[in-house]
């Protein structure tokens, strides 16, 4: 069975650009949580969708979104990055709706403003 | 809200010395709590969780971890550290009430001595 895959890898960008994250997750999972690791921070949870519906957000600004698809492939976007937007993005993807399932972590996509 | 702690920012430890990590958490109700390691550059990977029923769990790598509710603890424990153990290791808390949402703790460097 295939992890979970996120795309890009690795993504430069320039301040006031927006970027596109994707996540797909393990076949037949229909969670999918977004987390943002930097140095400064550790993890933080970003947002959780379940069956296309966002559950779930954390203390982000607006300029974080994100969106589900039908066969469970998750998008996160940021407008307008700024530097401190520079981060390792995590996505998990779990079979059901509650944290008492194992959740599958993806490599990461690396984000670096400039 | 939740709230985890991790007290030791890097442990070292000699490869063959046994090792625990600390880890306290702060939520209300009954939680659910996890450990994961990652490696640089990777995602994080599932040692272990509990839920519920037996408060002494064991996990993958030879990892186990102990819940005391009167202590709100959830520390983890190797008997024998191996050289690859080298990682950081990440306590976490989620509950029923927050869906998929867990919260982590800043991480524990594990440097292994030869």
């Amino acid at each position: 069975k295939a992890g979970v895959t996120q795309t890009p890898r690795y993504l430069i960008k320039t301040r006031g650009q927006q970027v596109t994250l994707s996540c797909s997750p393990i076949s037949g999972h229909r969670s999918v949580s977004w987390y943002q690791q930097t140095p400064g921070q550790g993890l933080q949870f970003l947002f959780e969708y379940f069956s296309e519906t966002q559950r779930n957000k954390g203390n982000f600004p607006g300029r974080f979104s994100g969106r589900q698809f039908s066969n469970s492939r998750s998008e996160m976007n940021v407008s307008t990055l700024e530097l401190g937007d520079s981060a390792l993005y995590l996505c998990a993807s779990t079979y059901a709706g509650t944290s008492n399932n194992e959740q599958f972590f993806g490599p990461g996509t690396r984000l670096t403003v400039l | 809200a939740q709230s985890v702690t991790q007290p030791d920012i890097h442990i070292t430890v000699s490869e063959g010395a046994s090792l625990e990590l600390r880890c306290n958490y702060s939520y209300g109700a009954t939680p659910y709590l996890f450990w994961y390691v990652q490696s640089p550059g990777q995602g994080l990977q599932l040692l272990l969780k509990y839920f519920s029923g037996d408060t002494l769990v064991q996990g993958i790598k030879g990892f186990e971890a102990e819940f005391k509710r009167s202590q709100s603890s959830f520390n983890l424990r190797k008997p024998s550290v191996h050289w690859s153990d080298a990682a950081e290791y990440f306590c976490a808390v989620g509950a029923k009430e927050y869906g998929n949402k867990l919260v982590f703790g800043a991480g524990t460097i594990l440097r292994v001595k030869s």
